[in-house]
């Protein structure tokens, strides 16, 4: 049963970068038929995506965020990673980690972990 | 703002049905299969229905969704008090080549 776990700080200072890391187990994201997503959702809030990634390292962005995100992915450590540069308070966010195949139906997603930005 | 709208809450008695709209454009529902989620709270989101009308393994058929144009519709019957939860529909932009949410409708189960 594929497994997707968020890891990374819980507290960002503004100006600074967020890097959250999502580790896959039980599947392979080499040559799979899926993209690895980032969403968020801010308190009170609904879902946002920010991004997604593919194996071969094709990477698509929310247009509001593109200016500021980098999607990568590591396929000799199963993981794809999220940064999100010069942060402030509206990035504050419970971040998840997902994949969805060519329809867009997100069909596994990570139990999520809470970014806070603050100095 | 959401590129797809929701209403905000919707509201039935145990037993009842209610229905749920989500309301797009061209550019995403009217040419792209449309997804809803259930999020029951303080948990992650989970996929309910995704090809437009179609059930993952062990989501009952109490839940069925379908498209029209480019507006979609999840129908839930025989409300029980553990369907109370926000529900997304989620789909492709192609304008935005992103994926996009509706702002999400919360159930409230009487």
């Amino acid at each position: 049963q594929l497994q997707l776990q968020e890891s990374g700080p819980g507290l960002v200072k503004p100006s600074e970068t967020l890097s959250l890391t999502c580790t896959v187990s039980g599947g392979s994201i080499s040559g799979s038929t899926y993209y690895w997503d980032w969403i968020r959702q801010s308190p009170g809030r609904g879902l946002e995506w920010i991004g997604s990634i593919y194996y071969s390292g094709s990477t698509y962005y929310n247009p509001p965020l593109k200016s500021r995100v980098t999607i990568s992915v590591d396929l000799s450590k199963n993981q794809f990673s999220l940064e999100l540069r010069s942060v402030t308070a509206a990035d504050t966010a419970v971040y998840y980690c997902a994949r969805h195949p060519t329809n867009f139906g997100v069909d596994v997603w990570g139990q999520g972990t809470t970014v806070t930005v603050s100095s | 703002q959401s590129v797809l709208t929701q209403p905000p809450s919707v509201s039935a008695a145990p037993g009842q049905k209610v229905t749920i709209s989500c309301s797009g454009g061209s550019s995403n529902i009217g040419n792209f299969f449309v997804s809803w989620y259930q999020q029951l709270p303080g948990t992650a989101p989970t996929l309910l229905i995704y090809d437009n009308n179609k059930r993952p393994s062990g989501i009952p058929d109490r839940f069925s969704g379908s498209k029209s144009g480019t507006s979609a519709t999840l129908v839930i019957t025989g409300l029980q008090t553990g369907d109370e939860a926000d529900y997304y529909c989620g789909t492709w932009d192609s304008s935005l080549t992103a994926g996009v949410f509706g702002g999400g409708t919360h159930l409230t189960v009487l």
